[in-house]
C-alpha cells in the first residue's frame, strides 16, 4: 500500500539557516514517482519538484535541493540559506504506476522562517 | 492564461443543504482532481476525471458526485451538506496520468453548521 510521512509537523529556524524537510515513503510498486509541493500562506499549492523511481540522482535548483535514496525510502528536501518567504506548508507526495491516477500526500510540514 | 480557477472561494452551508463547486481549466488538460486537506492529514483524494465524459471515485468519495460534462470544467456536488464536510477544497489538473504534476487552484474554504 501506498503511504508518504512527512514526521515533521512543523520546523521554525531563522532567517539564513538551512533546514531540512523529511519524507519517507512505502510503496510495494518499482515504478513510481515522488513530487514536493510547496502551499504558501495564500493557499495554492505549487508544484516544485517530480522525481521517478529509476532516477536517484539528486537535484539542486537554486537554494532548493532534493536527495532521493531509494535504500532508505527516503525523499528528503533541503532549502539552504533559508528566506522569509520559505514559510509555507511543504508536501511529499507518491503516485504510483499500479495506483490508478491516485496521488497520495504526506501530512505536510509547517516551515517557519523567522527574520 | 488563468491556469486552474475555482468558485466560490468561500461558503457557509446549513446541515442538509446542498451546493456546487465549480473548477475550471484553461490547460487543455485531460485529468482533473477533487481533494479536500483536513487539519493534519495531507490532501484525500475525493473523485477524479481522465477525461471528458468520465468519473471515478477516490479515496473518500462518500457524500460527494462529480461531473464533467465539459474538458475544462470539473463540478464537485455536495448534496446533503454535513458538518464533517467541513473542509478546504481543492480543485487540480494535470497533462497525464500518475507521472505528471498537478497543477491546483485556490480552494474552497466551506463551512458547514
Amino acid at each position: 500500500a501506498q503511504k508518504v510521512t512527512q514526521a515533521q509537523t512543523e520546523i521554525s529556524v531563522v532567517e539564513k539557516e538551512d533546514v531540512t524537510l523529511d519524507c519517507v515513503y512505502e510503496t510495494r510498486d518499482t515504478t513510481y514517482y515522488l513530487f514536493w509541493y510547496k502551499q504558501p500562506p495564500s493557499g495554492e499549492l505549487v508544484f516544485l519538484i517530480r522525481r521517478n523511481s529509476f532516477d536517484e540522482q539528486n537535484e539542486i535548483s537554486g537554494r532548493y535541493s532534493w536527495n532521493f535514496q531509494k535504500s532508505t525510502s527516503s525523499f528528503n528536501f533541503t532549502i539552504t540559506a533559508s528566506q522569509v518567504v520559505d514559510s509555507a506548508v511543504y508536501f511529499c507526495a507518491l503516485s504510483e504506476a499500479t495506483g490508478g491516477f491516485k496521488t497520495i500526500f504526506g501530512a505536510g510540514t509547517r516551515l517557519f522562517v523567522k527574520a | 492564461n488563468a491556469g486552474v480557477t475555482q468558485t466560490p472561494k468561500f461558503r457557509v452551508l446549513k446541515t442538509g443543504q446542498s451546493m456546487t463547486l465549480l473548477c475550471a481549466q484553461d490547460m487543455n488538460h485531460e485529468y482533473m482532481y477533487w481533494y479536500r486537506q483536513d487539519p493534519g492529514m495531507g490532501l484525500r483524494l475525493i473523485h477524479y476525471s481522465v477525461g471528458e465524459g468520465t468519473t471515478a471515485k477516490g479515496e473518500v468519495p462518500d457524500g460527494y458526485n462529480v461531473s464533467r460534462l465539459k474538458k475544462q470544467n470539473f463540478l464537485l456536488g455536495l448534496e446533503s451538506a454535513a458538518p464533517s464536510q467541513t473542509s478546504v477544497y481543492f480543485c487540480a489538473s494535470s497533462l497525464g496520468g500518475y507521472s505528471y504534476e498537478q497543477y491546483f487552484g485556490p480552494g474552497t474554504r466551506l463551512t458547514v453548521t
